[in-house]
């Protein structure tokens, strides 16, 4: 059975530093990319970023609001991805969501979803 | 403002059939496949449709997608109570270099 299990979350100060972990089992983690998205309270989705698989050299892309304050990373040996997030800003305010992500072809899609963790911007 | 448009509320009685739409442009749906994601109350995102109309493992025949041009649309047959929930489209988006997410229809079911 597939699992994603994020942990991390918590409340930190503006200008402040958390990072993420998401915890894979249940699939062979190394060929998958992982994708991170988000979710403000009583809001909808927003896309953070994502980290490829070393078959296609852990390749890292980023969301605008996000780019340059975010890393995403991985370590394939534990099974983990992870999000760096610094200088955190209150509209960071979110639920984060980490995702497996599969292809069909051409095209993708995040079939597996962790259940969140809360990061809480606040002074 | 969500790249891709969706409309915020939809409504329907159980049994009968609802349609949801997506619309977005030539750089994500017109060049890109669509997935649908449902989110129950409280709950975690679901992938309910991926690559425009394939449904995965598990997913009730109800659930159907489609896509033309730079539009897509879920529609969701034999309406029950338990369809309540959030509904998302999304896209990669080829300038963007990102996933767009719609910004999500609230299904109620009267």
């Amino acid at each position: 059975e597939v699992q994603l299990v994020e942990s991390g979350g918590g409340l930190v100060q503006p200008g402040g530093s958390l990072k993420l972990s998401c915890a894979a089992s249940g699939f062979t983690f190394s060929d998958f990319a992982m994708h991170w998205v988000r979710q403000a309270p009583g809001k909808g989705l927003e896309w953070v970023g994502r980290i490829k698989n070393k078959a296609k050299n852990y390749a890292t892309t980023y969301a605008a609001p996000v780019k340059g304050r975010f890393t995403i990373s991985r370590d394939d040996s534990k099974n983990t991805a992870y999000l760096q997030m610094n200088s955190l800003k209150t509209e960071d305010t979110a639920v984060y969501y980490c995702t497996r992500r599969d292809c069909s072809g051409d095209y993708c899609y995040s079939d597996f979803w962790g259940q969140g963790t809360l990061v809480t911007v606040s002074s | 403002q969500s790249v891709l448009t969706q409309p915020p509320s939809a409504s329907e009685t159980p049994g009968q059939r609802v349609t949801i739409s997506c619309s977005g442009s030539s750089s994500n749906i017109g060049s890109n496949a669509v997935n649908w994601y449902q989110q129950l109350p409280g709950t975690a995102p679901k992938l309910l449709i991926y690559s425009n109309n394939q449904r995965p493992s598990g997913v009730p025949d109800r659930f159907s997608g489609s896509k033309s041009g730079t539009s897509a649309s879920l529609a969701i047959s034999g309406l029950q109570s338990e369809d309540e929930a959030d509904y998302y489209c999304a896209a990669w988006d080829d300038s963007l270099s990102g996933v767009s997410f719609g910004g999500g229809t609230k299904l109620t079911v009267l």
